[in-house]
């Protein structure tokens, strides 16, 4: 079956350190997307692909870093740089058709200890 | 740019009522679609309907419809008949149609809690 999974479900990290959260999708989607969700703010938006080998920074980029060289998988690194990194991470997909939106992944919940 | 807000941060509804959760938005693109979201728990997003600007009729999926006033810039969900399954989080967004894939933006969500 078609879809985007994200890995690991739940992750923890020590400060100071970089950490890589996974997304990898079958759907043949040309565009990835990555959101960060924290309770009371809603879905804001870190960094977004249209295509392969080409990413543009959204509303919250500090702190973090994309790559795309391939059309499946669009990993999201969290670096040290994130001063407060402890969040809900979504990751979706969409194709030119528009009406549906996005196909998410099941998210990852990264925290700091 | 593209905004979305919704006023309610949390409702109740008792289970078989019909509840309404209110979203309005800001764009100057012509050409938009807004969406709902349904977030249980468990953290997974899951779609439950869509207007388009340009759409002549209301949306309706099952129990869901979408109230669309164009003019008002308003886009609200009503859930008829609530079920205890509908306690979740509501998020309401919008994607403007006419550059490609651009990105969704989301409100900041509504809470919502069926009481039996």
């Amino acid at each position: 079956d078609g879809g985007i999974t994200q890995s690991p479900k739940y992750l923890f990290r020590k400060e100071g350190q970089n950490v890589t959260l996974s997304c990898e999708q079958n759907l043949n989607h040309d565009a990835m997307y990555w959101y960060r969700q924290d309770p009371g703010q809603g879905l804001r938006l870190i960094y977004y692909s249209q295509i392969v080998n080409d990413f543009q920074k959204g509303d919250i980029a500090e702190g973090y870093s994309v790559s795309r060289e391939k059309k499946e998988s669009f990993p999201l690194t969290v670096t040290s740089a994130q001063k407060n990194p402890t969040a809900f991470y979504l990751c979706a997909s969409s194709d030119t058709g528009n009406r549906y939106g996005y196909t998410f992944g099941s998210g990852t919940r990264l925290t700091v200890v | 740019a593209q905004k979305i807000t919704q006023t309610q941060p949390g409702m109740f509804v008792q289970e078989k009522e019909a509840v309404t959760l209110d979203c309005t938005y800001d764009t100057s693109d012509p050409s938009y679609g807004l969406f709902w979201y349904k977030q249980p728990s468990s953290g997974e997003m899951i779609f439950l309907i869509y207007q388009g600007s340009y759409d002549q009729q209301n949306a309706t999926e099952g129990r869901y419809s979408l109230n669309f006033q164009k003019a008002r810039k308003s886009a609200n969900l009503v859930i008829s008949a609530s079920q205890l399954g509908d306690s979740a989080m509501y998020f309401c967004a919008m994607r403007e149609l006419n550059s490609g894939n651009t990105p969704l933006v989301f409100g900041k969500g509504t809470r919502l809690s069926v009481i039996a």
